[in-house]
């Protein structure tokens, strides 16, 4: 399985600023996918935002962006003008497209605490 | 439209028992899969299915067997229970379409003492 590594465990943002979250990964193949899910303290994981191995330009999904470095193998999320409902766990992950299974590689996730 | 539903949303096992979890799907989806969380961890995967009939190991498959005799079901059997599967337990289900992401159920408390 391809690694995955995020490596702030928690990490607090004031309402309306901005916030990166780090992400780097570890493979070989030209071709995967990167993803970020959300996950609240409800429990459910939520699908955030998708980077292709071979897009062009950045991800962006509304207030989330995805900060792609395919050199330096890292994907960060950046969420703008933080809201009190963004406190969550985040987790990266990955998938090779060019497989037939798409499984999905994940992070051990990073703790976001939105303070007001 | 109720997306990935999971049954039951909590159980209490004793050490070997056996249970099944079922998760159902309403998309029409050709790939489903399993993961566990464990606290401190990301999602593990445990076996996945790429189709009506198929399956195969993830990367923590011990203890578990899974079978997909329909394509909107994905079951999740565990033949003796062991305190290590103690976890909180996703479905998981894909489109085959252009559509990246893997849709989530609301996830299984599994406690086994």
């Amino acid at each position: 399985a391809q690694k995955i590594t995020q490596t702030q465990p928690g990490m607090f943002v004031q309402e309306k600023e901005a916030v990166t979250l780090d992400c780097t990964y570890d493979t070989s193949d030209p071709s995967y996918g990167l993803f970020w899910y959300k996950q609240p303290s409800s429990g459910e994981m939520i699908f955030l935002i998708y980077q292709g191995s071979y897009d062009q330009q950045n991800a962006t999904e509304g207030r989330y962006s995805l900060n792609f470095q395919k050199a330096r193998k890292s994907a960060n999320l950046v969420i703008s003008a933080s809201q009190l409902g963004d406190s969550a766990m985040y987790f990266c992950a990955m998938t090779p497209p060019g497989s037939n299974d798409y499984k999905l590689s994940f992070g051990a996730g990073t703790t976001v605490t939105v303070r007001a | 439209n109720a997306g990935v539903t999971q049954t039951p949303k909590f159980r209490v096992l004793k050490t070997g028992q056996s249970m099944t979890l079922l998760c159902a799907q309403d998309m029409n989806h050709e790939y489903m899969y399993w993961y566990r969380q464990d606290p401190g961890m990301g999602l593990r995967l445990i076996h996945y299915s790429v189709g009506e009939g198929t399956t195969a190991k993830g990367e923590v498959p011990d203890g578990y067997n899974v079978s997909r005799l329909k394509k909107q079901n994905f079951l999740l059997g565990l033949e003796s229970a062991a305190p290590s599967q103690t976890s909180v337990y996703f479905c998981a289900s894909k489109t085959s379409g252009r559509r990246n992401e893997q849709f989530f159920g609301p996830g299984t408390r599994l406690t086994v003492l």
